[in-house]
């Protein structure tokens, strides 16, 4: 089974629809991120999270929320999609800051 | 943005022949890692190095840090056709007593067989 698992794997949603993108690992680590990805710019840290009571804004926070509902769960929701998310999302995780993340699969997301 | 930039965005190469790819960013850092990312698929940690390490190796590949330029450099060493891929810095620095892992734009590299 994959450290870092990311549910769903593709998605088709409409403008206006809400939805959530489930991120979960087994690798036991405290610290949990969402990045998104868009050809040409590279991965934006959207929110991270140290532990379960710590969720921190990244750079392109507008227009999403998150929620850790565990150590090991780590959602991600669009409460009213448009097409400019339309987007790779990854979610990733890591012991501390002098150590590597892993990351899940990624999760295409379309928003038509 | 914080975010840092590889050059090239894009490289081409025969195999055997070496790849270098350059990182730079903006801010004080306390490590810069490496990733490869393979078509749409997640990103592979392939080493860290820390601010006060001036090169660092592992198997083929070699990483410099350069931190009173703001910049390192990737080297794959005898390339093969399974390097193909994309290549990102993630820079490590901390704010106010948080980190967080700030990525570059990437580089994609295709070794032609």
């Amino acid at each position: 089974d994959a450290d870092v698992t990311q549910t769903p794997r593709n998605r088709i949603t409409k403008t206006g629809k809400r939805i959530m993108l489930e991120c979960s690992q087994t690798k036991g680590h405290d610290r949990m991120y969402w990045y998104r990805q868009d050809p040409g710019l590279g991965l934006r840290l959207i929110y991270y999270s140290f532990d379960v009571k710590d969720i921190n804004k990244g750079e392109i926070s507008d227009g999403y929320s998150v929620s850790r509902q565990a150590q090991a769960k780590f959602s991600l929701s669009l409460e009213s999609a448009i097409p400019n998310q339309t987007a790779l999302y990854f979610c990733a995780t890591s012991a501390g800051q002098y150590t590597e993340a892993f990351f899940g699969q990624g999760t295409r997301l379309t928003v038509v | 943005s914080q975010q840092g930039e590889e050059d090239p965005q894009a490289l081409s190469i025969q195999e055997g022949e070496n790849a270098t790819m350059n990182c730079s960013y903006k801010t004080s850092i306390n490590n810069l890692q490496w990733y490869r990312q393979n078509s749409g698929r997640g990103l592979v940690h392939l080493i860290l190095i820390r601010s006060n390490e001036r090169e660092k190796h592992s198997g083929r590949l070699r990483v410099t840090l350069d931190t009173s330029k703001k910049s390192s450099s990737l080297l794959i060493t005898a390339s093969r056709a399974a390097d193909t891929a994309s290549y990102f810095c993630a820079t490590v620095a901390t704010t106010s007593g948080t980190y967080k892992y700030i990525f570059g734009t990437g580089t994609r590299l295709k070794v032609l067989a």
